[in-house]
């Protein structure tokens, strides 16, 4: 059974800090994993998506790897903006069968201090 | 092109009451899922629906329904409101089932049972 965690489960950091959050899988089969934002009760954006063939994916000033013989994904962040403070999720669809199911971890709030 | 709408925003119910939530998929999109998220559990599974089918269904209670219509837009149900049902519901959307396509959410429907 696939059991998604994410450390730490909060941080604050100064404006301009280049930071990285950590996601960890317990079931190295895995489709993708794909990292969300929320900000206050609204709903997820999605952020990237790493398909299990790849080791990284990039937008801007994020950078997400993926390392299945560990079990781990990084998202960094690169120069970190106050814009930025949000909880962000990592999440990984379950394995088999035809469903989109997401076991998604328990996400990382982000304050970044102007 | 539009992404995943979600209607209505906010609803306050009475317990007892029961509630429909609506979400309309990206356009060409098949998969609806839902998950509620709530302070202490999380971002829970509630269903999967494809093509009109239900695929997966999470450990919720039988007043907890749902459905999809032939042009792909979900709605569920939730019967007999109890006050532990007060959550953010959240739909998303993707182009197929089978967990390798990437997931987009709606902005949520904030659910008080009062």
């Amino acid at each position: 059974k696939q059991e998604v965690t994410q450390i730490p489960a909060a941080l604050s950091v100064p404006e301009g800090e280049n930071l990285v959050l950590n996601c960890s899988f317990t079931d190295s089969a895995i489709y993708n994993l794909q990292w969300f934002r929320q900000d206050p009760g609204k709903g997820l954006t999605s952020l990237l998506l790493i398909q299990s063939s790849q080791r990284e994916q990039t937008s801007g000033r994020l950078n997400a790897s993926l390392d299945k013989s560990s079990g781990r994904s990084t998202l960094y962040i690169a120069a970190s903006q106050p814009g930025d403070s949000a909880t962000y999720l990592c999440a990984a669809p379950r394995w088999g069968g035809a469903t989109n199911k997401l076991i998604f971890g328990t996400g990382t709030l982000l304050a970044v201090q102007p | 092109k539009a992404g995943v709408t979600q209607t209505p925003r906010y609803l306050i119910k009475t317990r007892g009451q029961q509630v429909t939530l609506s979400c309309s998929p990206i356009s060409g999109h098949r998969s609806v899922s839902w998950y509620q998220q709530t302070p202490g559990q999380g971002l829970q599974f509630l269903f999967e629906y494809f093509s009109e089918t239900q695929r997966n269904k999470g450990n919720f209670p039988g007043r907890f329904s749902g459905r999809q219509f032939s042009n792909s837009r979900s709605e569920m149900n939730v019967s007999t409101l109890e006050l532990g049902d007060s959550a953010l519901y959240l739909c998303a959307s993707s182009f197929r089932t089978g967990g390798e396509t990437e997931a987009f959410f709606g902005q949520g429907t904030r659910l008080t049972v009062v």
